[in-house]
């Protein structure tokens, strides 16, 4: 079964509004998650690395006053796109390790298809 | 730049036939790779991840990792309409960070 929780699956909102995508993780504690993002026929790219109790940690590139994460406990991290518009309309995944170090694999989140009319 | 380079494809594959997957990287430091299955529309489920040089092998599914020539493949037996996906390879650059290839998009044949 899953291991980690995405939701929502899916959504549409209207372009200048806000969302939110939270991401769990069920029966450990994830201390760290990572949020990908994927266009179309493209592979995943990471957005950024989410840290419990920290600032998260964005790639190059993404905007962090746009793409606001909160990890406020060891099961839950938080991804709000504020003032989405067309261009963020993407598939966004979430991730984290269940055992092990740095090494070890990421296992994702169902995923949520953002659409931004 | 780390780079995770995968031929996109598409491959056809008869079914029972044994299709195979290849990816190489560039970081000759490369500690971890993986393999994960993504069909349209889903998000990736992990498949295999490999770690030592030589193969691994798991049900239908085999990893060969090759650290000297840095490559690593998957290779799937008996291949079954159900493996139809997009294939992506995962390589842990030092870090605990994942990059991922364009992946492979894999078609079985009835």
């Amino acid at each position: 079964g899953a291991v980690v929780s995405q939701h929502p699956s899916w959504v549409i909102c209207k372009s200048g509004t806000s969302v939110k995508i939270e991401c769990r993780s069920l029966d450990f504690q994830a201390t760290t998650m990572f949020w990908y993002r994927q266009f179309p026929k493209q592979s995943l790219m990471l957005m950024a690395t989410s840290n419990e109790g920290s600032k998260a940690t964005y790639e190059q590139g993404v905007e962090k006053d746009k793409f606001l994460i909160n990890h406020a406990s060891l099961t839950l991290s938080t991804l709000t796109v504020t003032s989405a518009h067309p261009e963020d309309s993407s598939f966004y995944i979430c991730s984290a390790r269940t055992w092990g170090g740095s090494n070890s694999p990421l296992h994702f989140g169902n995923g949520t298809r953002l659409t931004v009319t | 730049q780390k780079e995770v380079e995968q031929n996109s494809g598409p491959l056809s594959v008869p079914e029972g036939a044994i299709a195979s997957l290849n990816c190489t990287y560039s970081d000759r430091g490369s500690q971890s790779f993986f393999w994960y299955r993504q069909y349209s529309g889903k998000s990736p489920e992990l498949i295999m991840f490999i770690y030592s040089n030589g193969d691994k092998e798991d049900g239908r599914f085999t990893a060969q990792l090759n650290k000297a020539s840095q490559y690593v493949s998957l290779l799937i037996r008996d291949s079954q309409p159900s493996d139809s996906a997009t294939y992506l390879c995962a390589v842990t650059f030092g870090n605990e960070k994942l990059t991922f290839g364009t992946g492979t998009r894999l078609t079985i044949i009835p």
